[in-house]
């Protein structure tokens, strides 16, 4: 069956350090990825997007790395501080190809802490 | 910046009530979707709207849900007859050319 799994229900990190939060996927061939952060009551916010010919992408302080033949995705912030404290949501288009509709399937999420 | 707006923030109905839930995508997006999330769990598909019709649906939108776009701005989700399971957050979210997808703010139902 297809599954978005994202490593830990949460992750509590000092400031200043990096956070390193993992999304996995089965039998999808996403053309690309995104990732998210929503905070508590609030709609999803997108921050990211990979597609499957980059390894890496960068936006200020956020790394977002897309490996296809593990079927995995790493999201990184760094130089952490509190107010990166939200939840973070990997997902992508469950379609073969990049056209489309693009309705996107949601990992879980990861529950992000940032303490002083 | 443009963003996406719902209203209400907040609804509650009885069960079996009919509820229509609005969201105003950004103005230039072409691509309309609805998303629920129940409390604790994941953001779910619902429906995808393109073109005055819809373009995809999940297993969770049978027949009680209708989505309309009725007058060029606002999107609509309607719930005919609901039950204690919709109570959720929904969220509407717009489309333009690239890939993103912006939310709303939510809808929170409750149904007693």
């Amino acid at each position: 069956s297809q599954k978005i799994e994202q490593n830990s229900e949460a992750l509590n990190i000092q400031e200043g350090k990096t956070a390193t939060l993992t999304c996995n996927y089965t039998n999808y061939s996403p053309a690309y990825l995104q990732w998210y952060r929503q905070d508590p009551g609030r709609g999803p916010v997108f921050l990211l997007l990979i597609r499957e010919n980059e390894k890496e992408k960068r936006k200020e302080r956020l790394k977002v790395t897309f490996d296809t033949t593990l079927k995995q995705s790493l999201f990184h912030i760094t130089a952490s501080q509190p107010a990166d404290s939200a939840t973070y949501l990997c997902a992508l288009d469950p379609t073969m190809f990049s056209g489309g509709y693009n309705k996107l399937i949601f990992g879980a999420g990861t529950r992000l802490a940032v303490h002083p | 910046e443009p963003e996406v707006t719902q209203t209400p923030s907040h609804q509650v109905t009885q069960m079996g009530q009919e509820v229509i839930l609005r969201c105003v995508p950004i103005s230039n997006h072409l691509y309309f979707y609805w998303y629920r999330q129940i409390l604790g769990q994941k953001v779910e598909f619902l429906v995808s709207f393109y073109n005055n019709e819809i373009s995809e649906k999940s297993e969770i939108f049978d027949d009680q849900f209708s989505v309309e776009r009725p007058d060029g701005s606002n999107f609509t989700l309607k719930i005919r007859s609901t039950k204690l399971e919709d109570s959720a957050m929904y969220f509407c979210a717009s489309k333009g050319t690239s890939y993103e997808q912006y939310f709303g703010p939510g809808t929170r139902l409750t149904v007693t």
